[in-house]
């Protein structure tokens, strides 16, 4: 039962380079989310998708796209890559919306760091 | 737009102690309130999720409660082992959002 799964755990890039985060569930979750964490901060929520097809800006979504093709996948692209987008992003799904109280599942994260 | 705050940011404590860590949110409208515990180098794995109704959920030695009326929570760790050991982050879904908002955390040390 693999849950969330995320790809590359490690990766560092040019400054202007591009790259796509990967993650998929494998728990026919409608929601998932995309969160960065920079040190000693909580997570920000960059972008959010309530099923697919349906994809919308969290609090922090400039310099980043998303696309949700399928339920399984949500991937996360970074476009001309900056220093500022250093930092630790997180997958996360749920069955549903949170009144419900459903469950909230992370992926184990990947380090990104721009020079 | 909704805060929320983790007091302290880091704690240390001899095995064996019991131990309160606090969180508390600015605008009370929320759906719920979940704990999340974080080990250096993982994700996030979901400890307690208190609904907007209630007033705690326990799970073996942790004890969550909810007092959405002041905007506070507070997570209650028993006869503390090294292995709690981890930064706990307290997050609220609020009823405008989608997605949680997260405190800062609080880092746990629990020393043998």
């Amino acid at each position: 039962n693999a849950g969330v799964t995320q790809t590359p755990k490690f990766r560092i890039l040019k400054i202007g380079q591009s790259m796509t985060l990967q993650c998929t569930q494998d728990m026919n979750h409608n929601y998932m989310y995309w969160y960065r964490q920079d040190p000693g901060m909580g997570l920000k929520l960059i972008y959010y998708s309530v099923g697919a097809g349906i994809t919308d800006k969290g609090e922090v979504p400039n310099g980043y796209n998303v696309s949700r093709s399928t339920t399984e996948d949500f991937p996360l692209r970074l476009e001309l890559a900056a220093p500022s987008q250093t930092s630790v992003y997180f997958c996360a799904s749920s069955r549903g919306q949170g009144n419900s109280g459903n469950t909230i599942y992370f992926g184990e994260g990947s380090w990104l760091t721009v020079v | 737009k909704q805060e929320v705050t983790q007091i302290p940011a880091a704690l240390s404590v001899p095995e064996g102690e019991n131990l309160v860590l606090n969180c508390s949110f600015t605008d009370s409208a929320i759906y719920n309130l979940q704990w999340f515990r974080q080990d250096p180098g993982k994700g996030l794995t979901s400890l307690l999720l208190i609904q907007s109704s209630q007033r705690e959920q326990t799970s073996g030695r942790l004890n969550a409660s909810l007092d959405k009326s002041s905007g506070r929570s507070t997570l209650y760790i028993a006869a503390s082992q090294p292995g709690d050991s981890a930064t706990y982050l307290c997050a609220v879904l609020s009823n405008s959002g989608y997605a949680l908002n997260f405190g800062k955390g609080t880092s746990l040390l629990v020393t043998p």
